[in-house]
């Protein structure tokens, strides 16, 4: 059984401040955790990803993750908020092998006020 | 080229109408899904295809139907609809056997049951 929470469904940060959005998972094997964006109307895009090896992974637009297994934390952040960046953000964890059942959390909206 | 197509985009209809939409990938992938979003963003997975096997069955009502006639395509179908079938349907693509494990979404179709 796998699950994520999101804590905080909303999160509003100034423009250049620091962007952090807090996801914890339960996972009964190895999880494989991602970081999806969405745009107002848009689908999901993937924005990162954590497999196996490095626990700090680097994605597009500047965000990125770091895999805590001791903390079963998978945090997002971003060095400074864009105005682009007001967004709806997801958590999800799979898990390597088989079928990719992925299971998402509830979504952090962040708005980033200029 | 677009990844991940959906049609209709939009999508209002009455209670107790039938309806399909359709989800076509041109990625090459041999897995396909089917979620929904509800009105509060939460992202649940309804049905999974690998090479136009159903491997995933969400708890769904019956009135919901998904259908792939091959890799590139996933439809879904649904009878007799009700007011709670109002959401957000997204498709979404991965391939199995590559270590990336990431989902490809579509842009959405907006359900309306009126």
């Amino acid at each position: 059984a796998q699950s994520v929470t999101q804590l905080g469904s909303h999160v509003s940060v100034s423009e250049g401040a620091l962007v952090l959005l807090r996801c914890n998972y339960s996972s009964s094997v190895p999880p494989y955790l991602f970081w999806y964006v969405q745009y107002p109307n848009q689908g999901l895009q993937l924005l990162l990803k954590y497999t196996t090896g490095a626990t700090l992974v680097k994605g597009i637009n500047g965000f990125e993750a770091e895999f805590k297994k001791s903390e079963t934390s998978f945090h997002l952040t971003k060095p400074s908020a864009h105005m682009s960046d007001a967004a709806e953000y997801f958590c999800a964890v799979g898990r390597s092998g088989g079928y990719q059942k992925v299971t998402f959390g509830t979504g952090t909206k962040l708005q980033v006020i200029p | 080229d677009t990844a991940v197509s959906q049609t209709p985009k939009y999508l209002v209809t009455q209670m107790g109408n039938d309806k399909s939409i359709k989800c076509e990938q041109n990625l090459g992938h041999d897995t396909m899904y089917w979620y929904k979003q509800d009105s509060k963003k939460f992202l649940k997975i309804m049905f999974s295809y690998n090479n136009k096997e159903l491997i995933i069955n969400e708890t769904v009502p019956n009135r919901f139907s998904p259908k792939s006639p091959d890799k590139a395509h996933l439809n879904l179908h649904i009878n007799s609809l009700e007011l709670g079938d109002s959401a957000v349907y997204f498709c979404a693509s991965s391939q199995v056997d590559r270590a990336s494990y990431e989902q490809y979404f579509g842009p959405g179709t907006r359900l309306t049951v009126t």
